[in-house]
């Protein structure tokens, strides 16, 4: 089947404008988490999803990060007012049941914030 | 805090060598730990995964090991090959907190032909 999806696959963007960025996970795929991999810092977790509800937010860098997730499906991670220091490749993946089984991640979208 | 080291950093082999790749972890109360490759301008593929109660497991040339009392876990490649060539990172989880990942930065080998 199909694997995980992520849009947009690039977006550039100025210095204090929003941004959204959208997971689709695998179908059936119960738990979904997001990361953000930058230059020099690694794969950082930011958010884990359970369904629709978010047991640990605790990777979330500011309060200008914000992720939803609807209909234990899609989810979008919000970055608002942003700033240079967010340009990174965000990472999307997801597994079945709870959050300790197999993860299976997207391609990713790479942020650029000029 | 979990922390998650990767040793090398960066690895080249001819190709057709057996090599091992290092992951070590300082919290040992681990969930599970689960090993990926990462292609450039790609994201993770997943290896291999192996529960807290597993010592080790096996995809075609890939063995994974992992002994939790030294915090360590080990990626077996044999008779590497040049489409071997990719980033490996070893990803860890509490018993505590499955939810979570916590990466190593990863080994990034090359496989000369």
């Amino acid at each position: 089947g199909a694997g995980v999806s992520q849009s947009p696959s690039n977006k550039v963007t100025e210095k204090g404008k929003d941004v959204e960025l959208r997971c689709d996970p695998i179908s059936g795929h119960t738990a979904l988490y997001w990361y953000r991999q930058s230059l020099g810092q690694g794969l950082e977790f930011l958010i884990y999803f359970q369904g629709n509800s978010a047991p640990d937010k605790s990777g979330l860098p500011s309060d200008r990060f914000s992720a939803e997730r609807t209909g234990g499906s899609v989810s979008t991670l919000t970055i608002q007012r942003t700033q240079q220091e967010d340009s990174a490749v965000y990472l999307c993946a997801s597994s079945l049941g709870h959050g300790g089984n197999e993860q299976f991640f997207g391609p990713g979208t790479r942020l650029t914030v000029l | 805090k979990q922390e998650v080291t990767q040793i090398p950093a960066a690895l080249s082999v001819p190709e057709g060598e057996n090599l091992v790749l290092n992951c070590s972890f300082t919290d040992s109360a681990i969930y599970n730990l689960q090993w990926f490759r990462q292609d450039p301008g790609k994201g993770l593929t997943s290896l291999l995964l192996i529960q807290s109660s597993q010592r080790e497991q096996t995809s075609g040339r890939l063995n994974a090991s992992l002994d939790k009392s030294s915090g360590r876990s080990t990626l077996y490649i044999a008779a590497s090959q040049p489409g071997d060539s990719a980033t490996y990172l070893c990803a860890v989880r509490l018993i505590t907190n499955a939810g979570k990942s916590t990466f190593g930065d990863g080994t990034t080998l090359t496989v000369k032909p």
